[in-house]
Formats: C-alpha cells, sequence, structure tokens
C-alpha cells in the first residue's frame, strides 16, 4: 500500500525567509514519482515539483526544490524567498510507475500543510 | 492554452437529489481523473480513464457514483441519491498520457448536500 505523511498541519514563515515542509512516504513499489501541489483558496491544485525515484539529481524550479532523501524516504519541498502569494495549502503526492496495471497513475495524497507567510 | 475546466464550480442538493458534476480535460491529454476532497483532508482517488475506457474505478465509495467519458474527453462523474457525506470538493485532473505524466487540476466542484 501506498502512504503519504505531512506532519505538519501548518507553517509560518516571514516574508524572503525560505520553509521546508515536510513529507514522508511509504511504498513498497521501487518506481515512482513524487509531486507537490499548491492549494490557494481558491481550490485549485496548482502542481510545483516533480522528482522521480530514479532521478540522481534534486527536482529545482525556480524558488521551489525537493530536498529528496530516498533512504528516509523522505521527499521535503523547500521554499527559498517566501513571498505572500505563497501562502496556501501544499500537498505532498505519490504515484506508482512500475506495472502494476488499474494501481497505475492514480496519486496517493498527504493532508497538507498550511503554510501561511506574514509580512 | 486553456486548463482544466469542470462546472457548476458549486452546487447544493437537497438529499436524495441526483447531481452530474462536468469536467472539460485539456485538450490532447488521454488520461482523465477524478478525485474527492473532503474538507481538511487531501484528495481521494475515484476513478481514472484513458480515452473513453475506465480503466479504474475501484476509488467510487458506492455503487451511487458513476462517471462516463463517452467520446474520450468530456466526463461526467454523476452521484444518485445524494447523502451528506456526500459533501466534498470533486477535483478532476488531466495527463497528457499514462506513464508519470504530470496531472493538471480543474477548480474543483464544491458539492454541499443538505
Amino acid at each position: 500500500a501506498q502512504k503519504i505523511t505531512q506532519t505538519q498541519p501548518g507553517m509560518f514563515v516571514q516574508e524572503k525567509e525560505a520553509v521546508t515542509l515536510d513529507c514522508t512516504y511509504d511504498t513498497s513499489d521501487p518506481s515512482y514519482g513524487l509531486f507537490w501541489y499548491k492549494q490557494p483558496s481558491s481550490g485549485e491544485m496548482i502542481f510545483l515539483i516533480y522528482q522521480g525515484s530514479y532521478d540522481q539529481q534534486n527536482a529545482t524550479e525556480g524558488r521551489y526544490s525537493l530536498n529528496f532523501q530516498k533512504a528516509r524516504k523522505s521527499a521535503n519541498l523547500v521554499i527559498s524567498a517566501s513571498q505572500l502569494g505563497d501562502s496556501a495549502m501544499y500537498f505532498c503526492a505519490m504515484r506508482v510507475l512500475s506495472d502494476r496495471g488499474s494501481t497505475l497513475g492514480r496519486l496517493y495524497f498527504g493532508r497538507g500543510t498550511q503554510l501561511t507567510v506574514w509580512p | 492554452g486553456a486548463g482544466v475546466s469542470q462546472s457548476p464550480r458549486y452546487k447544493v442538493a437537497k438529499r436524495g437529489q441526483d447531481v452530474a458534476l462536468r469536467c472539460d480535460p485539456i485538450s490532447g491529454h488521454v488520461s482523465l481523473f477524478w478525485y474527492q476532497q473532503a474538507l481538511g483532508q487531501g484528495p481521494e482517488f475515484l476513478t481514472y480513464f484513458q480515452n473513453e475506457a475506465q480503466l479504474d474505478k475501484s476509488g467510487l465509495p458506492s455503487d451511487r457514483f458513476f462517471a462516463e467519458r463517452p467520446e474520450g474527453s468530456v466526463s461526467t462523474l454523476k452521484i444518485q441519491r445524494t447523502q451528506q457525506e456526500d459533501s466534498a470538493v470533486y477535483l478532476c485532473a488531466s495527463s497528457l498520457a499514462l506513464g508519470g505524466e504530470t496531472q493538471y487540476f480543474g477548480p474543483g466542484t464544491r458539492l454541499l448536500v443538505l
């Protein structure tokens, strides 16, 4: 079974500072992908960053980077130089990539972390 | 280009009423997913289509839930005889193909069953 754990219900960070949002995962599948999505109060899930289980380097996308530690099964999101517009709910998600029939494709989500950026 | 669109954005239904939720995926996207997001929770998988074929419906909570994508583009999620526990945000996502590609989400339909 696949499981995503986000242990921080809420995080606070001052504008222009960096913040790390924690994510641990559990899967027996050797091939998987890890995603982070942002969900503002408007409700839409916005894709931020992706890390494949066989990728050698940590993923980066602008101010977002993913601190991938495979042995520890963690995939923390680092947001540098926080902005007021970063205030939102952040979800970590995983999908398995090996050919397991119908389980291929679905995303497994954590419960999310509410990030608040203050000026 | 246009993203995933969903309609209606908000729906209030009386218990026992049938509802239909629509999803327009990104043009050319083969895969389409439906998720249910209860208040304060992460999204939970409901069902998945590849073109018009429904390949996985293991997440549908009961036989009152039915989804279709007859022409491999627009999809409809239908809930019959709605119950209060069906109140949630229903998210639709699409991806270009199957195999690890990123899923892009619509704004969701917020369903409230009274």
